[in-house]
């Protein structure tokens, strides 16, 4: 997990509020992907970006989700008007290069949403 | 559908013996399988990658076979020690594909 900072780490937010987690990657790392785990469920892919572009979001819910990783400062992944089945930990992951293949993947330690 | 299974029951072994977790997929054809370790309230930790064409995979304690004819890829923790335990995920990525696909994982608990 060396170099990974998510915040917040724990997060409560009432149902139609925003959420708003934030990911920097490890130094000099320009790939980033968002995970999803649900309470008993694996971790589920849902975005993968490399500097200011969206690469892959087949995993990200088409409504209320977007995820940005701009030129500077860290990823953002957003959630609009949140729902209780949003409750869960969101994993941000980053690599070098592109996939695993010879590259390690480093992810944080989470950031774990609660919706009331 | 593409499937990654593991134990879903955790596995309890005495201190000192090998513990062996096994990831079978079905349609699916990774060119890389990893394995991760997960504590409690922790992010996912890199442990071992083994590409299609290798067999088997070292590292001190840890060993990984993968099958690809029988779409299995077991995972070796040996001379296991209480802060073994943990959650151990698969995950697998297709070639030229950049996302990885994990399993629920499997809970291991060695016991003193």
């Amino acid at each position: 997990n060396a170099g990974v900072m998510q915040n917040p780490r724990h997060l409560v937010r009432r149902r139609g509020q925003e959420a708003r987690l934030r990911c920097s990657p490890v130094k000099g790392h320009s790939h980033v992907y968002w995970y999803r785990q649900l309470p008993e469920e694996g971790l589920k892919f849902m975005v993968y970006l490399q500097k200011e572009n969206i690469i892959d979001e087949s995993g990200m819910p088409k409504e209320r989700f977007s995820a940005e990783f701009p030129k500077e400062g860290p990823s953002i992944l957003r959630i609009q008007q949140v729902v209780r089945g949003d409750s869960a930990a969101y994993f941000c992951a980053s690599s070098p290069g592109q996939g695993a293949g010879g590259n390690t993947i480093y992810f944080g330690e989470g950031s774990w949403l609660t919706v009331v | 559908s593409q499937k990654i299974e593991q134990n879903s029951e955790a596995l309890n072994i005495q201190e000192g013996k090998t513990a062996t977790l096994t990831c079978n997929y079905t349609n699916y054809s990774p060119a890389y399988l990893q394995w991760y370790r997960q504590d409690p309230g922790r992010g996912p930790v890199f442990l071992l990658l083994i590409r299609e064409n290798e067999k088997e995979k070292r590292k001190e304690r840890l060993k990984v076979t993968f099958d690809t004819t029988l779409k299995q890829s077991l995972f070796h923790i040996t001379a296991s020690q209480p802060a073994d335990s943990a959650t151990y995920l698969c995950a697998l990525e297709d070639s030229g594909y950049s996302t990885l696909t994990f399993g629920k994982g499997t809970m291991l608990l060695v016991s003193p």
